[in-house]
């Protein structure tokens, strides 16, 4: 199976900072990546499709970008309520995998 | 649009529970559908996948030959038969569309004795 590793495994940042959030494929994915971000008692919310595509209704300030093994997430002006965890997920092979997530607290 | 899980439940190791998720405000035959899972302390797991016309079903391999996903598209259901269930079943489990664009809102699942 794909295994995606993420780093860091916690980010704590202050409002207004910049965050970076790595996903690393054990094998190409293509472009088959997506990131979810998952709030504390909410479910899991789509980001980003297709590596670098926003969802209808996301902020300008999440964007997505790599392909292949290599992707990033970045958020370019934390807001207090990005706090959360986000995963990665690749889509493109059976059986699909997540990463196992960054956390990211507002200081 | 809305998907609403239900079902979760305190259960015996070895024991079974069927979860169920009920859509509406979209045309749910149209879309292939996920169960996931959130493990405390592990985080998202990937649980099983059913096609639109339940032809292509998939399963992870932590579940494979206890968990069985079906949808009846006529109802705008899914559910999730769980058998043989072990403590590392705990956890919430979402059903969302293939493309995770929609999501319910979790139901909860225990697994002890």
């Amino acid at each position: 199976e794909i295994v995606l590793t993420q780093s860091p495994g916690s980010l704590s940042l202050s409002p207004g900072d910049r965050a970076t959030l790595s996903c690393r494929a054990s094998q190409s994915v293509g472009t088959s990546l997506v990131w979810l971000q998952h709030r504390p008692g909410q479910a899991p919310r789509l980001l980003i499709f297709d590596a670098t595509d926003r969802f209808t209704g996301v902020p300008a300030r999440f964007s997505g970008s790599g392909s292949g093994t290599d992707f990033t997430l970045t958020i370019s002006s934390l807001e207090p309520e990005d706090l959360g965890i986000y995963y990665c997920h690749q889509r493109a092979k059976w059986p699909r995998t997540f990463g196992q997530g960054t956390k990211i607290e507002i200081k | 649009v809305q998907l609403v899980d239900s079902g979760g439940d305190l259960a015996r190791p070895g024991g079974s529970l069927r979860l169920s998720c009920t859509a509406s405000g979209f045309t749910f035959n149209k879309y292939s559908m996920n169960w996931v899972r959130l493990i405390p302390g592990k985080g998202l797991e990937w649980v099983a996948y059913i096609g639109r016309s339940s032809t292509d079903i998939f399963y992870s391999d932590s579940v494979k030959g206890r968990f069985t996903v079906s949808r009846d598209n006529a109802k705008k259901s899914l559910w999730l038969q769980m058998d043989r269930l072990r403590a590392a079943d705990t956890g919430t489990y979402y059903c969302a569309t293939a493309a995770f664009d929609f999501w319910g809102p979790g139901t909860p699942v225990v697994v002890s004795s």
